[in-house]
């Protein structure tokens, strides 16, 4: 059925190391990925996004990588910075279909100084 | 130029009461979408909205109702609160539906006692 999940739900790291967040989609269907970052009272901001004929995806700063083999998605951030301190959520959609984004449960990144 | 702004931000109510919240889309978008997200849990798919026509259901209770206006803003109404209904409510536009770059407001929070 439709579910996403995440490996970790907590994930602590230096500031200025990279940080991997990783994610697990059980939806074979699924051919649509982004990331989201909440932060502490607000509402969930896009990161990234990758489409199911790709393998990697690069912004400033971060990178997904999708594994359709192992359905597996993950997200690098880089030189990680106190900002990013936030809770991370991977969704997957079907493209042509609803806007219908499956939320996973989120891992919550936690910088330290 | 503004965000997705929502109202009330906070709401306070109690079981069995009905509760109306509303949101105004950034200028431009025309498609909205409604998530319920409980506490330390992702976004959950309520409905989708495009050119005012219902796009997406999700899997909830003909107690959620929501509608969109021409000038693309938006209603969530949810009738016969249950203890359960206690959540943020999030609304979310994009320019068109074939993307899952969502651009969410701060959410209502909602209490039902």
């Amino acid at each position: 059925g439709e579910s996403v999940g995440l490996h970790l739900p907590t994930l602590s790291v230096q500031e200025g190391d990279n940080s991997i967040i990783n994610c697990a989609y059980s939806n074979s269907a699924s051919d649509y990925f982004i990331w989201y970052k909440q932060e502490s009272g607000k509402g969930p901001q896009f990161i990234i996004d990758i489409r199911s004929n790709m393998d990697k995806r690069q912004g400033q700063r971060v990178t997904v990588l999708l594994n359709k083999t192992v359905k597996h998605l993950s997200l690098q951030i880089a030189a990680t910075q106190p900002g990013d301190s936030a809770v991370y959520f991977c969704a997957e959609n079907m493209m042509g279909g609803a806007q219908k984004l499956v939320f996973g449960q989120g891992t919550r990144l936690t910088i330290n100084p | 130029d503004a965000g997705v702004t929502q109202s009330p931000t906070h709401l306070i109510k109690t079981r069995g009461q009905h509760v109306t919240l509303r949101c105004s889309p950034i200028s431009g978008h025309k498609s909205v979408s409604w998530y319920q997200q409980v506490l330390g849990q992702g976004p959950q798919f309520i409905f989708q909205y495009y050119e005012k026509e219902e796009r997406g259901r999700g899997n909830f209770p003909d107690r959620f109702s929501a509608r969109q206006f021409p000038n693309y803003s938006s209603e969530l109404n949810v009738n016969a609160l249950l203890l359960g209904d206690s959540a943020l409510y999030l609304c979310a536009s994009s320019l068109g539906v074939n993307t899952g770059e969502l651009f969410f407001g701060e959410g209502s929070r909602l209490t039902v006692l």
